[in-house]
């Protein structure tokens, strides 16, 4: 089974800090994916990377950045945290096949409140 | 625009009974999928089915069928036989394909309870 790992589960952190989420797969997938989760919105991509050193900006990614040095890994960072940010996080991965079935697979999400 | 489009915030049913939660979609492109997935309490989500945009016939896994109506755009998850473990968040989404790379639009999800 594929398995995405992220780092934390609950994070507090104040506004103005930097924060680093870390997400870590286990099965050699191509892509990776950030998004956040707010109720009544659904889950927003903030920013997915395809290989290793590439990333692409999803539908939000003012506030973000990534870092992919290696293919497992996958990082978002919080520049400087804001109250807007608190959020839920997950990470997915997936591996690519073309236009067929690929369904992303994710981590248990990280809980970030800024406060 | 929204692309994905999920206008039930929640559903009560009672245990044993079928469900349908609607999802449409919006998309120019002649050639996409579409997922469910299934999010229970403690947060992780589940991939539940998925629906290519040239198969002829209707996904199906178990106790999920996914009704594809393509020319209404419509890809609406029926759970047959309810259980209570199906009490969950559900989300549907489309694979969308950008300057070469793929990535999962989602809508807002529907609330569904399963009552006993």
């Amino acid at each position: 089974d594929v398995k995405v790992t992220q780092s934390s589960r609950y994070l507090v952190k104040r506004t103005g800090e930097k924060v680093f989420l870390e997400c870590v797969q286990d099965m050699d997938h191509e892509n990776m994916f950030w998004y956040r989760q707010d109720p009544g919105l659904g889950l927003r991509l903030i920013y997915f990377s395809y290989d290793v050193k590439m990333k692409e900006k999803g539908d939000i990614p003012e506030g973000y950045s990534v870092s992919r040095e290696k293919k497992e890994r996958f990082s978002l960072i919080l520049e400087s945290a804001s109250t807007n940010q608190t959020s839920m996080y997950l990470c997915a991965s997936s591996l690519y096949t073309g236009m067929g079935n690929s369904p992303l697979h994710f981590g248990n999400g990280t809980r970030l409140t800024v406060t | 625009a929204q692309k994905i489009t999920q206008t039930q915030p929640g559903m009560f049913v009672q245990e044993k009974e079928a469900v349908t939660l609607d999802c449409t979609y919006d998309t120019s492109d002649p050639s996409y999928g579409l997922f469910w997935y299934k999010q229970p309490s403690s947060g992780e989500m589940i991939f539940l089915i998925y629906q290519g945009s040239y198969d002829q016939q209707n996904a199906t896994e178990g106790r999920y069928s996914l009704n594809f109506q393509k020319a209404r755009k419509s890809a609406n998850l029926v759970i047959s036989a309810s259980q209570l473990g199906d009490s969950a968040m559900y989300f549907c989404a489309m694979r969308e394909e950008i300057q070469g790379a793929q990535k999962l639009v989602f809508g807002q999800g529907t609330r569904l309870t399963i009552n006993p």
